[in-house]
């Protein structure tokens, strides 16, 4: 059973840097033909995609986001990692990490399964 | 701001059936598979349906999707107030280079 879990600091100042971790659980980050991916949610509000990372390092962005975010893995640690530089209040929210799959060419994307998320708060 | 658009809210009586509709353009829907997910409250949203109509195991067949041009649907029958959640489509969208979700949609069971 595939499981992920998000870990980092609830609350950061404006202007510093947000950094999660993703934990994986019950299949190896390198295996497969997975991509791992964050999403966000600020509250009452609708899903965003932030990005996704192969095994091998590989990685999309969010057009929007993509001028502040990293997202990078540790093979060997079977964990992947955001940061998200420069924050403001509008990137509070909650964050998720879940397995992007896409079997093989002619298939799909979805993302399955997903962590139970974790609040960022931006504040002073 | 998202590129696929679903309504904001449905609603139906118990047992009955709701609809849900998610409208994309030719970079998205219409040349990639739709998955459909399903966030109750204060939790993480699940999978629902992937590959436009596929359904991973452990999901009943009262949830169905099919697709059509540049739009997909999401079809619930014999509604449960258990299925009171938000529901969102996604897919993967070609001038993005990135998945790209709906704007979710509300359903209340009456």
């Amino acid at each position: 059973q595939v499981q992920l879990q998000e870990s980092g600091p609830g609350l950061v100042k404006p202007s510093q840097t947000l950094s999660l971790t993703c934990s994986v659980s019950g299949v190896s980050i390198s295996s497969g033909s997975y991509y791992w991916s964050w999403i966000r949610q600020p509250a009452g509000k609708g899903l965003e995609w932030i990005g996704r990372i192969y095994s091998s390092g590989t990685t999309n962005y969010n057009p929007s986001l993509k001028s502040r975010v990293t997202i990078s893995v540790d093979t060997s640690k079977n964990q992947f990692s955001l940061r998200l530089r420069s924050v403001t209040a509008t990137d509070t929210a909650v964050y998720y990490c879940a397995r992007l799959l896409h079997p093989d060419i002619s298939a799909g994307w979805w993302l399955d399964p997903w962590g139970q998320g974790t609040l960022v708060t931006v504040s002073s | 701001q998202s590129v696929l658009t679903q309504p904001p809210s449905v609603s139906a009586a118990p047992g009955q059936r709701v609809t849900i509709s998610c409208s994309g353009s030719s970079f998205n829907i219409g040349n990639n598979y739709v998955s459909w997910y399903q966030q109750l409250p204060g939790t993480a949203p699940k999978v629902l349906i992937y590959d436009n109509d596929r359904r991973p195991s452990g999901i009943p067949d009262r949830f169905s999707g099919s697709k059509f041009g540049t739009s997909a649907t999401l079809g619930i029958t014999g509604l449960q107030t258990g299925d009171e959640a938000d529901y969102y489509c996604g897919t993967w969208d070609s001038s993005l280079s990135g998945y790209v979700f709906g704007t979710g949609t509300k359903v209340t069971v009456l």
